[in-house]
């Protein structure tokens, strides 16, 4: 079983459209949570954190559930600037070693 | 300008033939790593370091070597490269090298490379 695990897509979805992204973690000691974004042939960048709370950013919704162990990303009226790859990205600590782990990203296109 | 780069962007290379790929961030940032990006495997991390003259294996470091002897830069060294490292790699760098791994990453844009 991969450690971060997202549904690969593609997802298509009509501009104006809300879209919601899972993913799921299999190492319940993992401390941080991300979502990144990253376009074809580019680097990736961060989107937002995600707090246990949840939080939102505009139009992105992040969610954590720790005690399912997966986190969730929610974009609501999709704009055609959201087609991009989006990556779950989850941070864990074992004695002095960091590390971070990618799941393989979920592919977006909006379309017009 | 804020920024992490790496050279070269491109790279066509033979089997056996070492090769260093250069990464510099300006962030004065302590925590820098290096991935590799795959097809249906997302990004996996080969090296990683906490600070200068500190480094650690990530989850695929067969094959690379890496050295910290400034904080600013943090290459990546194939000795002798073979055709399954063939890959999108990318430098990455955040402020603390104790929290490194779960503040913002910086990344590089990216290093194409081909083995053959």
């Amino acid at each position: 079983r991969k450690e971060v695990e997202q549904d690969p897509g593609p997802f298509n979805v009509p501009e104006g459209a809300t879209v919601a992204f899972n993913c799921t973690y299999s190492n319940s000691a993992s401390q941080s949570f991300f979502w990144y974004r990253q376009d074809c042939r580019k680097e990736p960048k961060l989107l937002m954190s995600v707090y246990s709370s949840g939080n939102e950013d505009g139009r992105f919704t992040a969610q954590l559930n720790r005690a399912s162990q997966y986190i969730s990303l929610l974009i609501r009226d999709s704009k055609l600037s959201d087609s991009a790859t989006y990556l779950c990205v989850v941070a864990s600590s074992s004695g002095s070693a960091r590390q971070l782990t990618f799941g393989s990203g979920t592919q977006l296109t909006v379309l017009p | 300008e804020a920024q992490v780069t790496q050279n070269p962007r491109y790279l066509i290379t033979v089997t056996g033939k070492k090769l260093t790929v250069t990464c510099s961030q300006n962030m004065n940032h302590e925590y820098m790593s290096w991935y590799r990006q795959d097809p249906g495997l997302g990004l996996r991390q080969i090296y990683y370091s906490m600070n200068v003259e500190v480094t650690d294996k990530g989850d695929v470091p067969e094959g690379y070597k890496v050295s910290r002897k400034e904080k600013r830069n943090f290459p990546l060294i194939l000795e002798s490269p073979s055709p399954n490292q063939t890959s999108l790699y990318f430098c990455a760098s955040s402020l603390s090298g104790v929290r490194g791994a779960g503040e913002t990453q910086y990344f590089g844009p990216g290093t194409r490379l081909l083995v053959l």
